[in-house]
């Protein structure tokens, strides 16, 4: 069975800072890696799509890249805003559709 | 393009009630996700349809059944409800042969 593991939890960084979220899953036969993003009571935006096939994506501010031979993905944003407070949650598209817990960011003014 | 949209928004039932969600896709989707998140966790896989057929299931158990209509609406149904059931449910949408998946804004279950 899929498991994902996102690092850290939680995490509050200064506006302004560059910071990498971490996700990692246990079998590497996935479809593809999606990033998310979800604010409080609300339902998840997708940031970034990378196919199994791709190693990067890149929107804006944002760069995801997947790594499926070492089961990791790393989100990448930069130059943090508060509007980016948000828990950032991944998933990974096998047989089933598997997320982890989300990291949940808090960019300080 | 109105996006992914679910019914109702909020929901308080009764210990033991039914409950029918409903879910209607991005346009040009074909494919239907329901998935549960509990206070604090990442959204649970519920199943998918397609082709008004479920096609995957996770780990829940058959209180939860679904229907996906011909115009690739959704339908999901949780029978004798527990208080673990309070959670907020929601569907997403995609293509079959794209598979990324678009979120609405999903349905707060409250069980008393």
């Amino acid at each position: 069975k899929q498991e994902v593991t996102q690092i850290p939890a939680a995490l509050s960084v200064p506006e302004g800072e560059n910071l990498v979220l971490n996700c990692s899953f246990t079998d590497s036969a996935i479809y593809n890696l999606q990033w998310f993003r979800q604010d409080p009571g609300k339902g998840l935006t997708s940031l970034l799509l990378i196919q199994s096939s791709q190693r990067e994506q890149t929107s804006g501010r944002l760069n995801a890249s997947l790594d499926k031979s070492s089961g990791r993905s790393t989100l990448y944003i930069a130059a943090s805003q508060p509007g980016d407070s948000a828990t950032y949650l991944c998933a990974a598209t096998g047989n089933q559709f598997y997320f982890g817990t989300g990291t949940s960011l808090t960019v300080i003014p | 393009d109105a996006g992914v949209t679910q019914s109702p928004t909020h929901l308080i039932k009764t210990r033991g009630q039914q409950v029918t969600l409903r879910c209607s896709p991005k346009s040009g989707h074909d494919t239907v996700s329901w998935y549960q998140q509990a206070l604090g966790q990442g959204p649970q896989f519920i199943f998918q349809y397609y082709e008004e057929e479920e096609r995957q299931r996770g780990n829940f158990p058959d209180r939860f059944s679904g229907h996906q209509f011909p115009n690739y609406s959704s339908e999901l149904n949780v029978n004798a409800l527990l208080l673990g059931d309070s959670a907020l449910y929601l569907c997403a949408s995609s293509s079959l042969i794209i598979y990324e998946q678009y979120f609405g804004p999903g349905t707060r279950l409250t069980v008393t």
